[in-house]
């Protein structure tokens, strides 16, 4: 089974902060994601990597950054908690399947960072 | 920016009956995919939807994705209280973007018994 974990269920940090949210993925997937989901908003894309290094800008970006050093780690970074940042955070990882251009694949999720910024 | 639309956003409903929710969007995705999550889970894959007019079935769930590929529908016949959870439909993007997953807001539904 693929398992997407997500270094932390909750966490409370201090406006100004700098905040570091890690997930990991088991499963060697090119595609990793990072979501945002707030109530009557939905889920909406912060950043996503289609490979190590590479990323790219979701829509919602402001005030993150992200890093992918390694195939399997996605950190989502904080560079200076605002009450507003105050949210749930998923983290997805997705097979890019060559044949079908990454149409048919499956996202897996991890069970989410409840981020409360005070 | 592509966006989905859902709706209803929240459906509460009794035992048994029959319910639609539908995703639009005014761009057309290469598929579509639809999730189901549960309090304090991730999203969870139902379905995929690739090819336009396509309409696939998961027991008591039909899919359909529309024929310009620009939006898709979910309807439960004889709903059960196990089906209540946040219903998802996330677009995957055409051509260079097909790694980018897009999700509408949700339609929250309630099954009652």
């Amino acid at each position: 089974d693929v398992k997407v974990t997500q270094s932390s269920r909750y966490l409370v940090k201090r406006t100004g902060e700098k905040v570091f949210l890690e997930c990991v993925q088991d499963m060697d997937h090119e595609n990793m994601f990072w979501y945002r989901q707030d109530p009557g908003l939905g889920l909406r894309l912060i950043y996503f990597s289609y490979d190590v290094k590479m990323k790219e800008k979701g829509d919602i970006p402001e005030g993150y950054s992200v890093s992918r050093e390694k195939k399997e780690r996605f950190s989502l970074i904080l560079e200076s908690a605002s009450t507003n940042q105050t949210s749930m955070y998923l983290c997805a990882s997705r097979f890019l399947d060559s044949t079908f251009g990454g149409r048919k694949t499956e996202a897996f999720f991890g069970q989410g960072t409840r981020l409360t910024v005070v | 920016t592509q966006l989905l639309e859902q709706s209803p956003q929240f459906l509460s409903i009794q035992e048994g009956e029959n319910l639609t929710v539908y995703c639009n969007s005014s761009s057309v995705f290469s598929s579509l995919q639809w999730y189901r999550q549960e309090p304090g889970e991730g999203p969870v894959l139902l379905v995929t939807v690739v090819t336009g007019g396509e309409v696939k079935k998961l027991k008591r769930l039909t899919f359909q994705f529309g024929d310009a590929r620009k939006d898709s529908s979910l309807h439960i016949t004889a709903a059960q209280p196990g089906d209540t959870g946040l219903y998802l439909c996330a677009g995957v993007g055409r051509g260079g973007s097909n790694y980018k997953l897009t999700f509408g807001k949700g339609t929250l539904l309630t099954v009652n018994p």
